[in-house]
């Protein structure tokens, strides 16, 4: 199975702030690479596929970048809505796996 | 607009089964497939396995074999997640997610069900 991992697990930040969040593959997936935004209680939304097309309706500051196995998500400017946690999702082969995720709360 | 409506709260024994289903509108059924994933209380996302919607063919991430079957009726397009044997660390919500693709050979989850949580408890 391809292991995911995302830095950091868990970041503080104001609003406003410019954010980056890292995640890696344990072995190349081209740009097979997905990004979710998950709040409390609610399904995942899906922000960024095929690692830099941003999803309809999703806000421009939101960025994705990366082939291979080194991805990054960056939010330009965070904004009050965007507290979050932040998942990374291969889909270049069964079983398809999911980051650990990583949490951005209010500084 | 695209809508998976997922059936409600469950809470089961140990050793039970549980069918849990997701109701699609808004989108021809079977023109795309639909995959379950769960999460634990407090955890991350969990990949559990796909069906296609025109074939029914079906793909289960390992963990799961032999202790769980999705299927599909597209007279109603609805798919269904059953799990048997649950046990405590089966406790989670179950999501279904729409596999679409968007310009690119490239899957995503692009529309997801409200979610429907499992309770295992004796």
């Amino acid at each position: 199975d391809i292991q995911m991992t995302q830095s950091p697990s868990s970041l503080s930040a104001s609003v406003g702030d410019r954010v980056t969040i890292t995640c890696r593959a344990s072995q190349t997936i081209s740009n097979y690479l997905n990004w979710y935004q998950q709040k409390p209680g609610k399904a995942p939304k899906v922000l960024i596929s095929a690692a830099s097309s941003l999803h309809s309706g999703v806000p421009s500051r939101f960025n994705g970048s990366g082939s291979g196995t080194d991805f990054t998500l960056t939010i330009s400017s965070l904004q009050p809505e965007d507290f979050a946690t932040f998942y990374c999702q291969q889909s270049y082969i069964t079983p398809f796996t999911f980051g650990p995720g990583t949490k951005v709360d209010v500084k | 607009q695209v809508q998976l409506v997922q059936s409600g709260a469950e809470v089961k024994k140990p050793g039970a089964s549980v069918k849990v289903s997701c109701k699609a509108s808004g989108y021809t059924f079977i023109n795309f497939g639909i995959a379950w994933v769960r999460q634990a209380p407090g955890q991350g996302l969990e990949w559990m396995g796909w069906i296609n919607g025109r074939t029914a063919n079906t793909n289960y991430a390992q963990k799961f074999q032999g202790r769980v079957t999705m299927t599909t009726d597209t007279s109603t397009s609805t798919a269904y997640m059953e799990l048997r044997s649950l046990r405590s660390d089966d406790t989670a919500v179950y999501y279904c997610a729409r596999e679409g693709y968007h310009g690119s050979s490239v899957m995503v989850f692009d529309y997801w069900g409200q979610g429907t949580l499992v309770t295992v408890s004796s």
